[in-house]
């Protein structure tokens, strides 16, 4: 298995909503990431994750909580999310933090109303 | 202060017209750079990583080399197919290896 996967595809809530992003590789990578992108503009990091354990963390707003259960899954828990949060998330994963041919996701495209 | 510039920031080509792409960077002690095609609404694919000055790497219609202040991807003959969003990113021997992406360039390729 050489992808990495991401559900939901689409997601619209509001913004008093709890919701969250899942993501899952089967590559045996152990270093997997969180992005968000705007359009037309390049992929901003969020989150590093390096063994499980979270080892970057981009001055991003606590509305956003990252997980990782373990090293195939990836969480991002969103809640109390402003309509400027509204973007393409992106998921990606690398064999470790250090090898970084990174292998993305198709992405969630999230809408907050 | 670690930089990732790319230019043209678009480009038209006419089918089997060659061009060239180009990524200029400015980090304080380069690792690794990577090549990504990224499609409208999709994740990024990855495409090359070139590590030290001198390096080339093809696929396909593509070649990519690399300097020591700039790489290009050459595209030799493109199709419509080749059409997206083409990005490059960098990682730095910063404190934590980040990875920097530059802004992308965007290829049309006309029939």
């Amino acid at each position: 298995d050489t992808e990495v996967t991401q559900t939901p595809k689409h997601l619209v809530m509001g913004m008093t909503n709890k919701k969250s992003l899942k993501c899952e590789q089967h590559m045996g990578h152990r270093a997997m990431y969180w992005y968000k992108q705007k359009a037309k503009k390049p992929p901003e990091l969020m989150f590093v994750y390096s063994y499980e354990k979270l080892s970057i963390n981009e001055s991003v707003p606590s509305r956003f909580s990252p997980e990782c259960p373990n090293s195939s899954l990836l969480n991002l828990h969103l809640h109390a999310l402003q309509p400027e949060d509204s973007a393409l998330y992106l998921c990606a994963s690398s064999l470790a933090e250090t090898y970084n041919e990174q292998f993305f996701g198709p992405g969630t495209r999230l809408t907050v109303l | 202060e670690d930089q990732v510039t790319q230019s043209p920031e678009a480009l038209r080509l006419q089918e089997g017209e060659s061009s060239s792409l180009n990524c200029s960077y400015t980090v304080s002690g380069l690792r690794g750079l990577f090549w990504y095609r990224q499609d409208p609404g999709k994740g990024p694919e990855f495409l090359f990583t070139l590590y030290s000055a001198g390096e080339e790497k093809e696929k396909e219609r593509l070649k990519a080399t690399l300097t020591k202040k700039e790489s290009f991807l050459h595209i030799t003959a493109p199709k419509p197919e080749d059409s997206a969003t083409y990005l490059c990113a960098v990682q730095a021997r910063t404190s934590y290896d980040k990875v920097i992406f530059g802004p992308g360039t965007s290829l049309s390729v006309i029939p």
